[in-house]
């Protein structure tokens, strides 16, 4: 079985903190993302990475870096944590093509 | 762009069916079908690429009419472990990334 896991279920943070989400998977795959999900507004790309170093912004990448050092892992990094990016945070990877994706079990970031 | 889902949120009993639909306003090569049970993971159900087939997953089935730019999920007979929030994904081409749409809410009842 595939798995993608993340590193916290919870977090919780002070405003103007640098965070860190940290995400592993295991199927060898070629492609990784961060979404960000809030209610009513689904499943929102923040980052993706489709090789190691190699990343491309996705629809919300304000306040947001990423890195990714190798295959199996992919790190979401807020800068400055602000009080807006209270939110579940999701990774997931898929093989190449973009086909099926693998989702971790998510963090709930709170930022105080 | 974000495609639509419709409706947003929809109670069924048991053993009803229901329709989830998603539309786009632009041209699509494949639609993506995920089903989020409450404080869970989303989980793949199926791929549909242009050419308007129709798949099925159990009483899960959807299609996808590339001329309309629309998918629709029907889920058949339904039972209390088909709760969750649908959502479905559009791609532009084989290339491209996917984009989620809102998400639909299902709450099968006994």
């Amino acid at each position: 079985d595939v798995k993608v896991t993340q590193s916290s279920r919870y977090l919780v943070k002070r405003t103007g903190e640098k965070v860190f989400l940290e995400c592993v998977q295991d199927m060898d795959h070629e492609n990784m993302f961060w979404y960000r999900q809030d209610p009513g507004l689904g499943l929102r790309l923040i980052y993706f990475s489709y090789d190691v170093k190699m990343k491309e912004k996705g629809d919300i990448p304000e306040g947001y870096s990423v890195s990714r050092e190798k295959k199996e892992r992919f790190s979401l990094i807020l800068e400055s944590a602000s009080t807006n990016q209270t939110s579940m945070y999701l990774c997931a990877s898929s093989p190449g093509g973009y086909t099926e994706a693998f989702f971790g079990q998510g963090t709930r970031l709170t930022v105080v | 762009q974000q495609p639509v889902q419709s409706p947003q949120a929809v109670i069924l009993r048991e053993g009803e069916d229901a329709v989830i639909n998603c539309s786009s306003s632009k041209a699509l090569y494949s639609v993506h079908w995920y089903r989020q049970k409450h404080g869970e993971a989303p989980v793949f159900l199926m791929i549909l690429l242009k050419g308007g087939e129709q798949k099925g997953h159990d009483k899960i089935s959807a299609s996808f009419n590339e001329k309309k730019q629309q998918s629709s999920l029907y889920l058949t007979a339904s039972q209390l472990s088909y709760s969750g929030t649908y959502f479905c994904g559009t791609k532009k081409t084989s290339y491209d990334k996917v984009i989620f749409g809102p998400g639909t809410s299902l709450s099968v009842i006994p």
